[in-house]
């Protein structure tokens, strides 16, 4: 199985910029194409989709959100942090089954 | 607007069974791979199991292979989750989630606790 790290909490001032990191066990690279997505979850929310493969910013999402990275170590930035952002973030991996969530990012306010 | 409604949970004793149900509108729903992911209380998710548009691929966790089954009907626009010898460690919130390459839409979640 492919195992994603992720730190446990980031705490963050607003309007700064947080870095959350993932990283892989294994290349999750494929023809170009880094199977690597984030997610937003909110307390008493469903997850939400904010990256996919890599770098592409969902549908609706701000631009403040950004991903970067390949093979085995991601990224995701949020620039600048907004009150709303305080969550936790999750990077998941769909280059192989079964697919694999890192174990979660919660961002806190500094 | 793509929606994405579970239902179906409850309590449960250990060893028993359930069938978990999602509604899908709002899109064509025989067109995409569908999943359940769950997450236990004040804990991470965790990937359950997929199934392809057609029914014909489909994968599952090894944590619930051999006791949880995932089916579809894309007459009825439903995913289904029938989850057999449940124990204590599958009390979760369970989502049903569309599939293209991410997980793109969530629904809800309905909760299933399994205890006596």
């Amino acid at each position: 199985d492919i195992v994603l790290t992720q730190s446990p909490a980031l705490a963050v001032s607003l309007e700064q910029r947080a870095t959350i990191s993932c990283k892989t066990s294994q290349n999750v690279d494929n023809y170009g194409i880094s199977y690597m997505h984030w997610y937003q979850q909110k307390p008493g929310q469903q997850p939400k989709l904010l990256i996919y493969e890599g770098s592409n910013l969902a549908s609706g999402i701000p631009a403040r959100f950004s991903g970067s990275g390949s093979g085995t170590d991601f990224t995701l930035t949020i620039d600048p942090v907004e009150a709303d952002d305080i969550a936790t973030y999750y990077c998941q991996q769909s280059k192989d089954y079964p697919r694999t969530f890192g174990g979660g990012t919660k961002l806190e306010l500094k | 607007e793509v929606q994405l409604v579970e239902s179906g949970g409850g309590l449960v004793q250990p060893g028993r069974s359930l069938k978990l149900s999602c509604l899908a509108s709002g899109f064509t729903f025989s067109n995409y791979g569908m999943n359940w992911i769950r997450q236990a209380p004040g804990k991470g998710l965790e990937w359950v199991a997929s199934i392809s548009s057609s029914s014909s691929y489909i994968y599952y966790a090894d944590t619930v292979k051999g006791r949880f089954t995932i089916s579809r009907d894309n007459a009825k626009n439903t995913l289904y989750l029938q989850m057999t010898s449940l124990r204590s460690e599958d009390t979760a919130l369970y989502y049903c989630a569309r599939y293209t390459t991410a997980f793109d839409y969530w629904g809800q979640g309905v909760m299933v606790t399994v205890s006596s």
